[in-house]
C-alpha cells in the first residue's frame, strides 16, 4: 500500500518555464513532507521542506505547498532552468521514536522532470 | 569533509552468496538508514537505527541484515535467501531531531 504517491512519471518543460511537481499522500500521521533531487547513479539531495502547521514554504526559485485538507502538496520551479533536470522524490515524515527525537521517510516514486533549453 | 561514504559503489556477486555494504559517516548523526531503488519504484526502506546497538526493520527487511556496533558505521548484509538482491542501495543518515536525511552516493549491487 503506497502511501505517498506521485502520480506522473514524468514532466517535460520548456527552459523558464513553471515546473509543477505533484505528490499525494495517504496517511494522516505524517506531519512533514520533504522534497528531493536525484541524479543518475547518486544519492539524493534535499531541496526543500514544509512542515504540516504550514501551507508554503518558500527558497530561492522554489516553493511548497501543502494542502492538508486535500492530503496534497507540490513544488513549483520558478523559473526552471535546464540544470534542474533529474529525478524529484517526495517524502514525508512522521515520527517513530517515542522522545520525538528521530524520523523516517517514506518517499514516492519519483519524477523525471526534463527542462528544455 | 564531512560525509555519508558508501564503498564499492560497483558490486557484482554469484546468486547465494552473502555481500556486505558498507555505509560509514562522520557527521555524528544519530540515526542511520538503509533505502534500496528499484526502477520505477522509488525508494524502499530496509532497516534503520536511532542508536548503537539497536535496529528496526523497514518495510522490506527480509533478506537483508544490519548492524550498528559504532556511531559511526551501519554496514548492510544482503543474504542469500533475498530474491531479488539486484539494485541501487542507499545509506542514509539524521542528526537527532531532524527530519532531513543526508544521502550517501549508493552502491549498484548486480548478482549474476
Amino acid at each position: 500500500d503506497q502511501q505517498v504517491k506521485q502520480n506522473s512519471p514524468s514532466l517535460s518543460v520548456q527552459e523558464g518555464r513553471i515546473s509543477i511537481l505533484n505528490c499525494d499522500y495517504t496517511n494522516s500521521m505524517f506531519d512533514y513532507f520533504l522534497w528531493y533531487k536525484k541524479y543518475p547513479a547518486e544519492g539524493p539531495t534535499f531541496l526543500i521542506s514544509i512542515s504540516s502547521i504550514k501551507d508554503k514554504n518558500e527558497d530561492g526559485r522554489f516553493t511548497v505547498f501543502l494542502n492538508k485538507s486535500a492530503k496534497h502538496l507540490s513544488l513549483h520551479i520558478v523559473p526552471s532552468q535546464p540544470g534542474d533536470s533529474a529525478v524529484y522524490f517526495c517524502a514525508a515524515s512522521h515520527t517513530w521514536y517515542s522522545g520525538g527525537s528521530n524520523y523516517k521517510l517514506t518517499f514516492g516514486k519519483g519524477t523525471l522532470l526534463t527542462v528544455n533549453p | 569533509d564531512g560525509g555519508i561514504t558508501q564503498s564499492p559503489k560497483y558490486l557484482f556477486r554469484k546468486e547465494g552468496q552473502n555481500v556486505t555494504l558498507s555505509c560509514e559517516q562522520n557527521l555524528n548523526h544519530d540515526a542511520m538508514y538503509w533505502y534500496r531503488q528499484d526502477p520505477g519504484q522509488g525508494l524502499r526502506l530496509i532497516y534503520y537505527s536511532q542508536i548503537v546497538n539497536d535496529f528496526q526493520k523497514g518495510d522490506i527487511a527480509e533478506g537483508y541484515s544490519v548492524s550498528r556496533e559504532k556511531k559511526e558505521s551501519f554496514p548492510l548484509t544482503v543474504t542469500s535467501a533475498q530474491k531479488n538482491p539486484t539494485a541501487f542501495y542507499l545509506c542514509a543518515s539524521s542528526p537527532l531531531g531532524s527530519h532531513e536525511a543526508f544521502f550517501g552516493q549508493g552502491t549498484r549491487l548486480t548478482v549474476v
